[in-house]
């Protein structure tokens, strides 16, 4: 089975410094890879994702993420944060093939203060 | 793109009615939709599958005589939250996977139920 760990519960950045928040994974197989975020009393937006091809993917709001197999990660970083980036980040798998479930992590609370 | 819209966004009802909670795909067709729910500060849950036209498939611990899944058409899936209580409060999301199932999920904004 396919998991996801999310090692920082809460990550506190200045705005306009960079930031990374880590994810690493846990599959025997190949998988698509995801970052949703969302806002408060929000559903989830998709940020980016990984499917297939080069390793470093570009998503919205200047964010990007890199896919590491070797080091079964995909950690999501934005060099330069704003005030309107504090949001909960997750970082969600899923198997290719057939009708899998999308497997979350526990989520990371980016603070972004003045 | 592909949007999922969820209504009612916020309910408010008294413990031991009914709610019932529509999400729909606005502009796909949604061959699979899943429900979650969010307890505060945490990830999403899992609680249940649906495919059109079949039985939902419920997570261990869901209880699906409490939460009844219905997804009777590919561009709507309801979920009744049955004899409410307030420990059934919280965020309810459903997201959808489109014909072309490429993995990704496009999520609803979420429905909040407070049970008095």
């Amino acid at each position: 089975a396919q998991s996801v760990t999310q090692l920082d519960s809460q990550v506190p950045v200045f705005e306009e410094a960079p930031v990374e928040l880590r994810c690493n994974y846990s599959s025997s197989v190949s998988v698509y890879l995801f970052w949703y975020v969302q806002y408060p009393n929000q559903g989830l937006q998709l940020l980016l994702k990984y499917l297939s091809g080069s390793t470093l993917v570009k998503g919205i709001n200047g964010f990007e993420a890199e896919f590491n197999k070797s080091q079964t990660s995909f950690h999501l970083r934005k060099p330069s944060v704003h005030i309107s980036d504090t949001a909960e980040y997750f970082c969600a798998v899923i198997l290719p093939r057939g009708f899998q479930k999308l497997v979350f992590g526990t989520g990371t609370r980016l603070l972004v203060s003045p | 793109g592909a949007v999922v819209s969820q209504h009612p966004s916020r309910v408010i009802c008294k413990s031991g009615t009914s709610v019932k909670i529509e999400c729909r795909s606005l502009d796909f067709q949604a061959t699979t939709m899943f429900w979650y729910r969010q307890f505060p500060k945490k990830s999403l849950m899992l609680m249940a599958t649906s495919n059109e036209g079949s039985k939902a498939t419920y997570e261990q611990g869901v209880e699906k005589d409490k939460f009844l899944i219905n997804h009777a058409s590919l561009t709507l899936s309801t979920l009744t939250v049955t004899s409410a209580h307030p420990e059934d409060s919280s965020f309810y999301i459903c997201s959808a996977r489109g014909l072309a199932n490429t993995g990704e999920l496009f999520f609803g904004e979420g429905s909040r139920l407070t049970v008095l």
